[in-house]
């Protein structure tokens, strides 16, 4: 088991221009969350899902993202029409439902840049 | 909604002293989980340490312990004998955790610790 992988580790986009990243969870791992992180701050939660199902989003979640988990195992996060404001290290992690409260494990982020 | 504060945000102290970061949180819940994450320059975030809310005695892991104190709302981190590799982002982060919802970290925004040589 390699852990969390994230594809890609660095993306530059135009201003306007579709962007999609991916992230494959630990395999036995049933929960994925996917949360931003600009510079100076915290990571903020965005989306997770159990299996295939996206159960929460958060408000910080425009029309223009849009997550998926097919299947329940790889999740993609897509930003359409990317804007300057997106700029930010986008983190996917993964757990299992039961050993949530042990903590999650994190990939190593997609850093995107809108020029 | 729970909140996070990280008050400090840069400290930097010589190698093998002790340094404590700080917390405080803000929350209504009783239940709860709280953590500390590491996240070294341009590396993936790694958990350093948790606490249940529940329990009284504080967790250690080798050279990193905490300092919990429910009522304060507070939830420090000890460093003892401080490694070069030890200098990185300090997050801590709250869960709530109530079996069948979400369990989304929040976080504070984060103290960068140096460790001289």
């Amino acid at each position: 088991d390699t852990g969390v992988s994230q594809d890609p580790r660095h993306k530059i986009t135009k201003r306007g221009q579709n962007v999609t990243f991916r992230c494959d969870p630990i395999s036995e791992h049933n929960r994925l969350y996917w949360y931003r992180q600009t510079l100076g701050q915290g990571p903020e939660f965005l989306t997770y899902f159990q299996n295939e199902a996206q159960l929460e989003k958060s408000r910080l979640l425009s029309d223009r993202f849009s997550a998926e988990r097919p299947k329940g195992s790889f999740s993609t996060l897509e930003i359409q029409r990317t804007e300057q404001g997106d700029s930010a290290m986008y983190l996917c992690a993964s757990s299992h439902r039961d050993r949530a409260p042990y903590g999650y494990t994190f990939g190593s982020g997609t850093r995107l840049t809108v020029v | 909604a729970q909140t996070v504060t990280q008050s400090q945000p840069e400290m930097s102290v010589q190698e093998a002293e002790t340094v404590t970061l700080s917390c405080t949180y803000d929350t209504s819940e009783n239940n709860y989980y709280l953590f500390w994450y590491k996240q070294p320059p341009s590396r993936q975030m790694i958990l350093v340490i948790r606490q249940e809310a529940y329990k009284q005695q504080n967790a250690t892991e080798n050279r990193f312990s905490v300092n919990f104190q429910k009522a304060a709302k507070s939830f420090s981190l000890k460093i003892s004998d401080s490694q070069l590799g030890d200098t990185a982002m300090y997050f801590c982060a709250f869960m709530m955790y109530s079996g069948g919802g979400a369990d989304g970290l929040t976080f504070g925004k984060g103290t960068h610790l140096i460790i001289q040589p």
